[in-house]
């Protein structure tokens, strides 16, 4: 599975705007990149996924790279709720299953 | 609420004891994905199972075992435990991997404490 790499952490004030990066650089053509949370003492849960196109959904939205070699999750307004641990996931696309491997992720802070 | 249960949400064993953990993944989900996640490792792929079907394994170790019965729930058995094994132990399902939407529902998790 190719590799992502996301800082540690981050700080954000609340009611802001976050760019969580993500560097991807072994990629290849067919992997779609995929971001989840997990909030304190609940399970990992969907954010969003895309491919070569930037995605827009109710949580966030998805900006990738035109190499595809890095992608970015915006969080338009960060409220509290968004204190949580963020992974930035590859998955390929040829593949026969659908398991997700998680890295370290991207803990966000959110101030008030 | 994720659609997906897990039970136990608690246990607490022995060292050399065995122990089952449950997982109902949504209604209609085929594929379910077991996770195991410690303070030192993350978030790790354990096994998945497709219909009744073995469709991947990740690292998981011998003494574990895991099997999706007819009615598609799972269980995941844990044998000759070992302190090192306490940890947050999550299922996960989806649709079917043909129609794969991108998205893995997550249970809350169940904590097992070996003492």
């Amino acid at each position: 599975d190719a590799k992502t790499t996301q800082p540690n952490s981050m700080e954000s004030n609340e009611e802001e705007p976050v760019h969580l990066p993500c560097n991807h650089s072994t990629i290849s053509g067919t992997d779609y990149i995929h971001w989840y949370r997990q909030l304190p003492s609940q399970g990992p849960e969907y954010v969003i996924h895309g491919l070569t196109s930037n995605v827009n959904n109710r949580m966030a939205s998805l900006a990738i790279a035109e190499d595809r070699k890095s992608s970015t999750l915006i969080l338009h307004r960060a409220t509290l709720r968004d204190a949580a641990v963020y992974y930035c996931i590859l998955r390929v696309g040829s593949s026969n299953t659908g398991k997700l491997i998680f890295g370290q992720g991207t803990t966000l802070q959110v101030k008030p | 609420d994720s659609g997906v249960t897990q039970t136990p949400k608690h246990l607490i064993t022995a060292t050399g004891q065995r122990v089952t953990l449950r997982c109902s993944p949504r209604s209609g989900d085929l594929s379910v994905y077991w996770y195991q996640q410690s303070l030192d490792q993350g978030l790790q792929f354990l096994i998945q199972y497709y219909n009744g079907e073995e469709r991947a394994k990740g690292n998981i170790l011998e003494r574990f075992s895991a099997q999706q019965f007819p009615d598609l729930h799972s269980e995941l058995n844990l044998s000759s435990l070992e302190l090192g094994d306490s940890a947050l132990y999550f299922c996960a399902s989806s649709v079917s991997i043909a129609e794969y939407t991108g998205e893995l529902f997550f249970g809350e998790g169940s904590r097992l404490t070996v003492l």
